[in-house]
Parts: C-alpha cells; structure tokens; sequence
C-alpha cells in the first residue's frame, strides 16, 4: 500500500531564505508526482507536476525533483517571501491507474517578515 | 478562466437529509474526481470518474453517491448524511482520454466545507 509521508509537518523561516520540503513514498511504482498548495480556507493549487520519467521541473522560484528509485521529492523555494505562507502537500498518483491521488499529511510552512 | 467549481461552498444540515454538492469544470476534462479531506487522515478519494457514464469507487465511497450524466458535470450525492461525513470535500478534474494512463495535471475546486448535525 502506497505511502506518502512528508517531514517536516511545520517550518518557520524568515523571509528571504532557501528552503527545502521533503516528500518520501513507499512504492517507487507512480506515474508521477503533484505538489500542491494550500490556503486556509481555499482550495487546492497545483504548482508542479513530475512525470515518473522526468528528473525535476521548475516554475519561477519553485524547483521540484524527483528520485522514483529512492521514493523521494524535493521542493525547493528560493527566497522566501511572507506570500509563500500556505500549506504545501505532495502527492502521488500510482499503479491501477484509477486516477486517485495519494496525498501526504503535508508541511505547513510561515515565512516571517 | 480554466476552472472547477463548487457549490455549495459552505453547508450545515441535520442528519438524514438529502444533499447534493455540484461541480463544474470548464476544461473539457474527462476525467473527474472527488476527495474528502479531514484533519489526521489527509485526502482520500471518494469517487472518480473517467468519462461521462463511467464511474467507480474510491477509497471512502460508503454514503456518498455520483452521477455523471455530461462531461462537465460531477455532483456529489449524500443520501443521507451522517454526522461522521462532516469533512471538507473536494472535487478534482483532468484531461486523459478513456483507457490511457492518467499522467496530467490535476485541477481542484475551492472546497465544500459540510457540517452534519
């Protein structure tokens, strides 16, 4: 059964600075690979999607990769701004192809002026 | 503007009667979706849809039914809602033809938030 875990759950940074968020799944078998965003209160909004064959992607200061082999994702923002503030989640869609997303708990990051 | 929407947005009602949650996409999509999300468990899929007439369950489907009568449209059926449905609901389209891998982006609406008394 297919896993999804993302650390940390919170992050506080100050404005300005890199950071990195970790995704990790158990089963290497997906088809690719979501990160999303979330507002309180809002819905979802997809920042970037890694096909299973691609290496990484990248959307202004946003730069996501993928290691399938090693059940791992990284996002990586560069400097973080207060509008960052959001909930980030990563999600996998795997084999069966049903479509279903497979979401992490996600990691709740604040961006500090 | 591309969109999946959602009415309504926010919704208290008692226990036993009936509701129905609409989306609407705009994208042509043919494949629909539907989540609940719920502090400590995350997003699990509902139901899903591949095209119009063809749909099946996901992970959490006991109370909940679909319908999906034209392409654009996904309601979400509550025959008779009980208070453990109380959640957030979400509905999620994207464009993969019948029978091919589901490989593209997919795009969620703003949110159901259900309360069940």
């Amino acid at each position: 059964k297919q896993e999804v875990t993302q650390i940390p759950a919170a992050l506080s940074v100050p404005e300005g600075e890199n950071l990195v968020l970790n995704c990790s799944f158990t089963d290497s078998a997906i088809y690719n690979l979501q990160w999303f965003r979330q507002d309180p209160g809002k819905g979802l909004t997809s920042l970037l999607l890694i096909q299973s064959s691609q290496r990484e992607q990248t959307s202004g200061r946003l730069n996501a990769s993928l290691d399938k082999s090693s059940g791992r994702s990284t996002l990586y923002i560069a400097a973080s701004q207060p509008g960052d503030s959001a909930t980030y989640l990563c999600a996998v869609v795997g084999s069966g192809n049903t479509g279903k997303l497979i979401f992490g708990q996600g990691t709740t990051l604040q961006v500090k002026p | 503007e591309a969109q999946v929407t959602q009415n309504p947005r926010y919704l208290i009602t008692v226990t036993g009667k009936k509701l129905t949650v609409t989306c609407s996409q705009n994208m042509n999509h043919e494949y629909m979706s539907w989540y609940r999300q719920d502090p400590g468990l995350g997003l699990r899929q509902i139901y899903y849809s591949m095209n119009v007439e063809v749909t099946d369950k996901g992970d959490v489907p006991e109370g909940y039914k679909v319908s999906r009568k034209e392409k654009r449209n996904f309601p979400l059926i509550l025959e008779s809602p009980s208070p453990n449905q109380t959640s957030l609901y979400f509905c999620a389209s994207s464009s993969t033809p019948l029978g091919e891998v589901l490989t593209d982006t997919q795009y969620f609406g703003p949110g159901t938030r259900l309360t069940v008394l």
